[in-house]
């Protein structure tokens, strides 16, 4: 599975859009890119996810390049309860992708008020 | 639906006793795995298991065993509780291959060795 390359940390204000990037240059054909996030310790919850398409639910959007080498997720308005590490993992659909997700150190994100 | 429940939520163990964390997900997901985070750091994968009578080792999986005699039920046993296993372990589980969609995780146990 590709590796992903996100930020150490971001700050947000309040109400403002939050936009969180992700660079997947070696993802391949068949893998789709999942946002997941972990607020203070808890279980890492599931925001979203694509292919190539651009992806909008009552969380997030995701918007991912033409090239399908980066992509961004976008909170459009943050909360101080949106504070929290995401994590951006590229996986294929294969049985064999099981062993090989790779959780990285994900973007540390700071809403202030 | 409760989804991935763990317990216990908090444990503390000293060196050489051994226990066994609870995981259990009412989704009939096909997929159960066991991870573990130690402070500051990413998610790594210990054992995992495509279905009830499979497990297969993950990228850490020394010092601990899992079974899988259901498919809802998914414990992970340490035998001889060291320092180096004090750390949050994650349960989380998925519908079968070929789905797209993501993981549920349940909400941790916060294990202390001394």
């Amino acid at each position: 599975d590709a590796k992903t390359t996100q930020p150490t940390s971001m700050d947000c204000a309040e109400g403002r859009a939050a936009n969180l990037p992700c660079n997947h240059s070696t993802i391949s054909g068949n893998e789709y890119v999942y946002w997941y996030r972990q607020i203070h310790s808890q279980g890492p919850q599931y925001i979203i996810h694509g292919l190539k398409n651009n992806e909008t639910n009552e969380m997030a959007s995701l918007i991912i390049t033409e090239d399908r080498k980066s992509s961004t997720l976008i909170l459009p308005h943050a909360t101080l309860r949106d504070t929290a590490v995401y994590y951006c993992i590229v996986r294929g659909l294969n049985a064999g992708n099981n062993r090989k997700l790779i959780w990285g150190l994900g973007t540390s994100l700071a809403v202030n008020p | 639906n409760a989804g991935v429940t763990q317990t216990p939520k908090f444990r503390i163990l000293k060196i050489g006793q051994s226990m066994t964390l609870q995981c259990t997900q009412d989704m009939n997901h096909n997929y159960m795995y066991w991870y573990r985070q130690d402070p500051g750091m990413g998610l790594k994968l210990i054992y995992y298991s495509v279905g009830a009578g499979i497990t297969d080792k993950g990228e850490v999986p020394n010092g601990y065993n899992v079974s899988r005699s259901t498919t809802e039920d998914f414990p992970l046993r340490l035998e001889l509780a060291a320092p180096s296993q004090t750390s949050v372990y994650f349960c989380a589980s998925r519908d079968a291959t070929g789905s797209v969609y993501g993981y549920t995780f349940g909400s941790g146990t916060r294990l202390t060795v001394v």
